[in-house]
């Protein structure tokens, strides 16, 4: 079953510019994590928040956790064509089955030079 | 570094072939994950285990099923190939020992029927 919801669904800005991308989900998690895929490849972890963390930072990235409207944001800084990816969030449900995630459909992030 | 590898990065087969994807990770990791990826969709959970000879059903594993003898191994079988199994299909893995952390990903095998 997919939980989390990304926003937007697509996403195109020109370099330097920060991106924002949004992620909903439906139940009570332990944690939530961010993934990014380059075209064609696998996912690679970025970031974990746990349930009873705020925000979080890894270099240009910025991750908030609000448990009360369940969602979550990631903040690319200052983008680089680089960046040019899909960004998938990933939330733990509590209670859930041990070291299962459930993925939403991903947000397709253009970032032009 | 930590690896995941899949035996084929594209691979072509025939309605009704029996196809195996295989999968193999280097970190003694005990829990392996297969997932198919379908625009639109994002990733679905076909199946996972937790250790040697287990095995659990997840959100599509109808035309599947699944093998791992040995911990590094996991594979995914399809029986009879449909052209609706045209897909990206994803192994992961992850390990117990920090519950619910990272998933670590293959690159993936782009699967085509016909």
């Amino acid at each position: 079953s997919q939980q989390g919801e990304e926003d937007p669904q697509a996403l195109s800005i020109q370099e330097g510019e920060n991106a924002t991308m949004n992620c909903s989900y439906k139940t009570s998690i332990n944690n939530l994590q961010w993934y990014r895929q380059n075209s064609g490849r696998g996912l690679v972890h970025l970031i974990l928040i746990r349930s009873n963390e705020r925000e979080k930072h890894s270099g240009r990235l910025r991750v908030t956790l609000d448990t009360s409207k369940k969602s979550s944001s990631l903040l690319i800084t200052a983008s680089r064509a680089a960046d040019t990816a899909s960004y998938f969030c990933a939330t733990a449900p509590y209670g859930g089955s041990q070291g299962n995630l459930i993925f939403g459909k991903g947000t397709k992030l253009s970032v032009k030079p | 570094d930590v690896k995941v590898t899949q035996s084929s990065r594209y691979l072509v087969k025939r309605t009704g072939e029996k196809v195996f994807l295989e999968c193999v990770q280097d970190m003694d990791h005990e829990n392996m994950f297969w997932y198919r990826q379908d625009p639109g969709l994002g990733l679905r959970l076909i199946y996972f285990s937790y250790d040697v000879k287990m095995k659990e059903k997840g959100d599509i594993p109808e035309g599947y099923s699944v093998s791992r003898e040995k911990k590094e191994r996991f594979s995914l079988i399809l029986e009879s190939a449909s052209t609706n199994q045209t897909s990206m299909y994803l192994c992961a893995s992850s390990s117990y020992r920090v519950p619910y952390n990272e998933q670590f990903f293959g690159p993936g095998t782009r699967l085509t029927v016909l």
